[in-house]
Formats: C-alpha cells, sequence, structure tokens
C-alpha cells in the first residue's frame, strides 16, 4: 500500500487563485519531498522538508510539515496556467538504507486561464 | 548537457516477448530507480541500484529484470512473466554523496501491450 495519500485527487482553480495540496503518511519519515509531473513528462523536484523542519518556501511554495498529524501541504501561491500539472508528495522513511521514495497518489491541478 | 534519457519514448509489445527499455544518465550519480506508473495514480519501485553489480528488489519486481554494468546504465527488461505490462515506466538516478535526497527523472518510456 502507499506511505502517502493525496487529497484532493483533482482540483480546479482561477489563475490568480492560491491552490493547496494535502499528504497524509502513515510511518514516521526522514524527510518529504515534493514533484511535479507535467501531462505524459518525467517528475520534477519541487521541494524537500525534512522531519525537523515545519515550514519552507520556494518562490510561490510554501510547503508546511506536521510529524505528529503525520501529514504535509503543499500552497502555491497566486498560480498561472502553467501551474496545471500533478503534483506528488513522496517520503523517505526513517531508517530507509537506500533513501527510497515512497509516493502518494497525486493530485491533478487544473489552473483555468 | 547533463541529464536522464529513456528510449524508447513509445515501446509496443506483442504478448509473450521480452522488451528492454533503456536508462541513461551523465550526472555521475550512483544510484538508479525504475519506476511504474499506471494512469491517475502515483509511482511504484520496481528497482533500484546504488552500485554498479549490485541491484535491490523494490514493491513490485516480479516479471521485471534489471541490470548494472555499468554506472551510467540502468536497462529494465519487462518479461512475458509479467501479467499487466502496460504502463508508464520512469527512470531516476540520485547521487549518493553531497547530502541530495533528491531524484532526477527521466522523460519516460510509455510501453503498451497489443
Amino acid at each position: 500500500s502507499q506511505q502517502g495519500e493525496e487529497d484532493p485527487q483533482a482540483l480546479s482553480i482561477q489563475e490568480g487563485e492560491n491552490a493547496t495540496m494535502n499528504c497524509s503518511y502513515k510511518t514516521s519519515i526522514n524527510n518529504l519531498q515534493w514533484y511535479r509531473q507535467n501531462s505524459g513528462r518525467g517528475l520534477v523536484h519541487l521541494i524537500l522538508i525534512r522531519s525537523n523542519e515545519r515550514e519552507k518556501h520556494s518562490g510561490r511554495l510554501r510547503v508546511t510539515l506536521d510529524t505528529s498529524k503525520k501529514s504535509s501541504s503543499l500552497l502555491i501561491t497566486a498560480s498561472r496556467a502553467a501551474d496545471t500539472a500533478s503534483y506528488f508528495c513522496a517520503t523517505v522513511l526513517l531508517n530507509n538504507a537506500g533513501n527510497m521514495l515512497t509516493f502518494g497518489g497525486g493530485t491533478r491541478l487544473m489552473v483555468k486561464p | 548537457d547533463g541529464g536522464i534519457t529513456q528510449s524508447p519514448k513509445y515501446l509496443f509489445r506483442k504478448e509473450g516477448q521480452n522488451v528492454t527499455l533503456s536508462c541513461e544518465q551523465n550526472l555521475n550519480h550512483d544510484a538508479m530507480y525504475w519506476y511504474r506508473q499506471d494512469p491517475g495514480q502515483g509511482l511504484r519501485l520496481i528497482y533500484y541500484s546504488q552500485i554498479v553489480n549490485d541491484f535491490q528488489k523494490g514493491d513490485i519486481a516480479e516479471g521485471y529484470s534489471v541490470s548494472r554494468e555499468k554506472k551510467e546504465s540502468f536497462p529494465l527488461t519487462v518479461t512475458s512473466a509479467q501479467k499487466n505490462p502496460t504502463a508508464f515506466y520512469l527512470c531516476a538516478s540520485r547521487p549518493l554523496t553531497g547530502g541530495k535526497n533528491e531524484q532526477f527523472f527521466g522523460p519516460g518510456t510509455r510501453l503498451t501491450v497489443l
């Protein structure tokens, strides 16, 4: 079973609005990462947050991590049509020697111009 | 121009045939990974390798095989034992030094069984 579950599965917003995606996981993690995937393409790394961090920013992206609730959120501010893509959270479990990623099912974001 | 490449982009296979998907990287990364993605789903790990001539099974290795004869290359063979091979296959790599945990992905190969 997948470690991460994302919510919502799909999200449709207007350009300029903010988009919030949530990720929940089951077991203790070393870090949590967010990736973006354009349709039919590979994934692109967006941001990594470690288990001892609570919030990170990168441009229009803001990621929070609540280890007590085993959840994370990705906020995209002032969205653009070019942000249309699928967004995946991926966790690296504690004591994971291979630093393997376990992916959630993703949120499909559509930003309407 | 550094990066990770996969070929072919599209691949069609008849039932009962083995096919090999190519993954090459010139990033000097130690670790390489193969994932399978089904429509509307996340990625599932098939195999990974952290060093030449060594590899480990992931969550869904049955019906697949890999080799790691060179650091730059990590080909995946989809065998006839894989009952439902139609999917999007993604290769990724990562350095094991430097504290970078992120993975770098190739553009993917879409495999269709006819």
